[in-house]
């Protein structure tokens, strides 16, 4: 089946530092979506983007839809310690815009 | 607005055990889904449901049930319990229709099977 490939796995960073992360797909998506997952929650959605270029922010976060539609970036700037958590790329199956499948996900740990 | 509630929150099984994990909506949403969430796996759907009467097998079905009877919800079904079950469980829900909209998760429950 199609699979979404997230990187890094997981990250260490110093608060107020800027993270970056990627998804990639050997199959092209009309939608990109970003989720994030809270210790102990389920995952809430952050971004959605939908169209090929498009550049999307939510506070301090930034997710990008790649040009070739088999890719997409997130972007925190000025990491604080509640950014903690892991962070999904997710993608609809078919153009009916569900289900939806998931990236393993991005840990991302921040140190005060 | 509950939103999407699931029950249990926790559940220890015995191998060979059945139980329901219990998932609702009151958003009207006609789309459901289940997920089990395993370390360094991500998510991964188990069923899906578009609506009142219709399921479909997502990329894990083996050893779950799942039936729609109402919008409301959407239960899933271990029949006999195997340790490689042992997982968090996510339900979730969308509302369908043109253009991507946003899909709702519930707070899991946790399984171990001994």
């Amino acid at each position: 089946g199609q699979q979404l490939n997230q990187s890094p796995q997981s990250m260490f960073i110093q608060e107020g530092e800027d993270v970056s992360m990627n998804c990639t797909s050997s199959s092209i998506f009309n939608t990109w979506l970003w989720y994030k997952q809270d210790p102990g929650e389920g995952p809430v959605l952050l971004i959605a983007l939908y169209k090929a270029g498009e550049l999307t922010s939510n506070g301090r976060l930034t997710a990008q839809f790649g040009i070739t539609r088999k890719d997409s970036f997130l972007n925190i700037s000025a990491s604080i310690p509640s950014d903690v958590g892991i962070y999904f790329c997710a993608g609809p199956l078919n153009s009916g815009n569900t289900p939806l499948v998931f990236g393993k996900g991005t840990r991302l740990s921040v140190i005060a | 607005n509950a939103g999407v509630t699931q029950t249990p929150k926790f559940q220890v099984l015995k191998t060979g055990q059945s139980m329901t994990l219990q998932c609702a909506q009151d958003m009207n949403h006609e789309y459901m889904s289940w997920y089990r969430q395993d370390p360094g796996m991500g998510l991964r759907l188990i069923h899906y449901s578009v609506g009142a009467g219709i399921t479909d097998q997502g990329e894990v079905p083996n050893g779950y049930n799942v039936s729609r009877s109402t919008t409301e919800d959407f239960p899933l079904r271990l029949l006999s319990a195997a340790p490689s079950q042992t997982s968090v469980y996510f339900c979730a829900t969308q509302l369908r229709g043109r253009g991507y909209n946003e899909q709702f998760f519930g707070p899991g429950t946790r399984l171990t099977v001994l």
